[in-house]
């Protein structure tokens, strides 16, 4: 089946660092790729995605490029702030079917430090 | 603009008591919804989806179920709640579209 991998976390960096948190997938076909954030005691928000390969999300300083050959959906911003501090999940639905369900990984805490 | 709402959004139950979340989505129509858990820190559970009224797919065994009454009203409900059914429960929507979004979510202390 489907699945998704993240790196493990949690991530604590300074303030104006550069962010990596690296997500790899296992699926058939073409997924749709997600990135999502949840900050503390809140719902998902999605923050960004793509639907084929080569396709690069972004949204808020945010970065992700969909890579089909390297199977992955890497998370990058240039300069974090304490406000990114939030836990990130890494998810796909797969290419077609009539609910699309997703799948997550485990999720990554980032903490930003001042 | 579509919006999601859950509630209760906090909830404090004793075991063996009966429980009803209840989820509704505003501004569109025959959307696809879905209820996940995320136990603490832990990744997200599907429990439940729906493409319709009265159609439910369930994922995940358990002592929980769904219904959906209406087009935009998902519930969760269960007969006799267990420690395990301690988390956060989150609804989602998703409509033509494969991206599917969540709701504030409802935290469940079962004690």
């Amino acid at each position: 089946g489907d699945s998704v991998t993240q790196m493990e976390g949690p991530v604590t960096l300074s303030e104006e660092a550069f962010l990596t948190i690296n997500c790899t997938y296992t699926a058939t076909g073409y997924p749709s790729l997600f990135w999502y954030v949840q900050y503390p005691g809140e719902g998902l928000q999605l923050l960004l995605k793509a639907t084929k390969a080569d396709d690069k999300g972004s949204n808020k300083g945010f970065e992700a490029t969909y890579r089909k050959e390297t199977t992955s959906f890497h998370l990058e911003k240039g300069s974090v702030q304490v406000s990114d501090s939030a836990v990130y999940f890494c998810a796909l639905t797969p290419s077609s079917g009539s609910a699309r369900q997703l799948t997550f990984g485990s999720g990554t805490q980032l903490t930003v430090l001042p | 603009s579509q919006t999601i709402h859950q509630w209760p959004a906090t909830l404090v139950q004793p075991v063996g008591s009966p429980l009803s979340l209840e989820c509704t989505v505003e501004g569109t129509s025959n959307p696809n919804l879905y209820w996940y858990r995320q136990a603490a820190g832990r990744g997200l559970q599907l429990l439940f989806y729906s493409v319709g009224i009265g159609q439910i797919s369930s994922e995940v065994p358990q002592n929980l179920s769904a219904s959906r009454p209406q087009d935009r009203q998902f519930i969760l409900s269960s007969k006799k709640l267990l420690l395990s059914d301690s988390g956060f429960y989150l609804c989602a929507w998703s409509v033509l579209s494969d991206t599917q979004y969540f709701g504030p979510g409802t935290r469940l202390t079962v004690l």
